[in-house]
């Protein structure tokens, strides 16, 4: 199993840009979670879902769109960058709410 | 509003010396959790607790929940380098639909 996978791993974006970070597992989870960390700041919940077309808001929603079309995929969409949306990204999965998270190796994206 | 307190934030000790860290809420978790992050990857967990009151062990570390489910320690006996790390506390908020709050990390340094 390769467990929760993440591209890109590096990306660099202008302002106003648009990209969609990229999320699977193959756990057959229920559960898949966007977060970013920033410094000073931990982990913050952006997007969560938990269920294929089932999604929610977390605690930093604006400016980000997530689908999940299929329990495999979660991708997180930004619709147009922002430096404040510089940041590490990480995807996670979960059997549930209050079970363990697998977390991917994260995305790092800056926003010039 | 941070909702879970993790002291101390940075913590720089040599090997061979114990520590305790500490994840402190005013909130009500249904599960609380302890995750290890090394540079450049995501966080891995290391135990869950979820009754009040509860202790676990794994190897060197000892998690303890607290008796009323709002707070929780880990003790580090003979701190080694490879102990070195973000150590993050999360938790399931019964106050917020018990959705994951994460605390921002003590940064824990083992000097050989």
């Amino acid at each position: 199993n390769a467990g929760v996978t993440q591209t890109p791993k590096f990306q660099v974006l202008k302002t106003g840009q648009s990209m969609t970070l990229q999320c699977a597992q193959d756990m057959n989870h229920e559960y898949m979670s966007w977060y970013r960390q920033d410094p000073g700041m931990g982990l913050r919940l952006i997007h969560y879902s938990v269920g294929a077309g089932i999604t929610d808001q977390g605690e930093v929603p604006n400016g980000y769109n997530v689908s999940r079309s299929t329990t495999e995929d979660f991708p997180l969409r930004l619709l147009s960058a922002a430096p404040s949306q510089t940041s590490v990204y990480f995807c996670a999965s979960s059997t549930g709410t209050y079970g363990e998270q697998f977390f991917g190796p994260g995305t790092r994206l800056t926003v010039l | 509003t941070q909702l879970l307190e993790q002291s101390p934030q940075f913590l720089s000790i040599q090997e061979g010396e114990n520590l305790t860290v500490y994840c402190n809420s005013s909130s009500v978790f249904s599960s609380l959790q302890w995750y290890r992050q090394e540079p450049g990857e995501g966080p891995v967990l290391l135990v869950t607790v979820v009754t009040g009151g509860e202790v676990k062990k794994l190897k060197r570390l000892t998690f303890q929940f607290g008796d009323a489910r709002k707070d929780s320690s880990l003790h580090i006996t003979a701190a080694q380098p490879g102990d070195t790390g973000l150590y993050l506390c999360a938790g399931a908020d019964k106050n917020r639909d018990d959705k994951i709050i994460f605390g921002k990390g003590t940064r824990l340094h083992i000097l050989p």
